[in-house]
């Protein structure tokens, strides 16, 4: 695709429900990065991939966060047994080659309200 | 521990005016740095990327500059105008061992017509 693609774009969980947010980032793009937005705030940094592997996943706020990419394209975020405290935009970015030394794209987030 | 830091938090400006946003960083030893625009309930579009090894970086009417030693950044913005509305958002990323961009805050500005 043109851009990077998240779905859904926006979620309502109760209390204790699993979601998973589906990131497509741009075709042929190495590295994935998926970040954090509370209103008013900056993203904060939650795992990055290269290709399939999970070079660092220090931002995940707890075990109940969980984030894969098995085949190199796709990722998910999956949140298990949601609380209050993930509401918040879940962004995923992506750029084309390792590391982020280049110029990274951002899609439009999966915005996440948990009640 | 990076930190980044942006201000003016909001800033309101008259069409035409030119303005510069600030965007400081706490450890100087850094790999580059980032300009984002974000609209509301958008994500974020990349502006302008200063690799360490650069001082600035042009695009149009948006000029970014790099001084690590002071850990400072800033955006200059020509001529604003109302599209240029929007909160923008500075990025760092640490040397080495980390993949991370640490963000700031963001400015929101606000350009009156």
């Amino acid at each position: 695709g043109a851009g990077v693609s998240q779905s859904p774009r926006y979620k309502v969980a109760k209390r204790g429900q699993d979601v998973a947010l589906r990131c497509d980032p741009i075709s042929g793009h190495v590295s994935l990065f998926w970040y954090q937005q509370a209103l008013g705030q900056g993203p904060e940094f939650l795992t990055y991939f290269q290709n399939e592997a999970q070079l660092d996943k220090s931002g995940l706020p707890s075990d109940r966060f969980f984030a894969e990419r098995p085949e190199g394209s796709v990722s998910t975020l999956k949140i298990q047994r949601t609380q209050q405290e993930d509401s918040a935009v879940y962004l995923c970015a992506s750029s084309l080659h390792k590391g982020a030394g280049n110029t990274i794209y951002f899609g439009e987030g999966s915005w996440l309200t948990v009640v | 521990k990076q930190e980044v830091t942006q201000i003016p938090a909001a800033l309101s400006v008259p069409e035409g005016e030119n303005l510069v946003l600030n965007c400081s960083f706490t450890d100087s030893a850094i790999y580059n740095l980032q300009w984002f625009r974000q609209d509301p309930g958008k994500g974020l579009t990349s502006l302008l990327l200063i690799q360490s090894s650069q001082r600035e970086q042009t695009s149009g009417r948006l000029n970014a500059s790099l001084d690590k030693s002071s850990g400072r950044s800033t955006l200059y913005i020509a001529a604003s105008q109302p599209g240029d509305s929007a909160t923008y958002l500075c990025a760092a990323r640490a040397t080495s061992g980390t993949y991370k961009y640490i963000f700031g805050t963001g400015t929101r500005l606000k350009v009156l017509a």
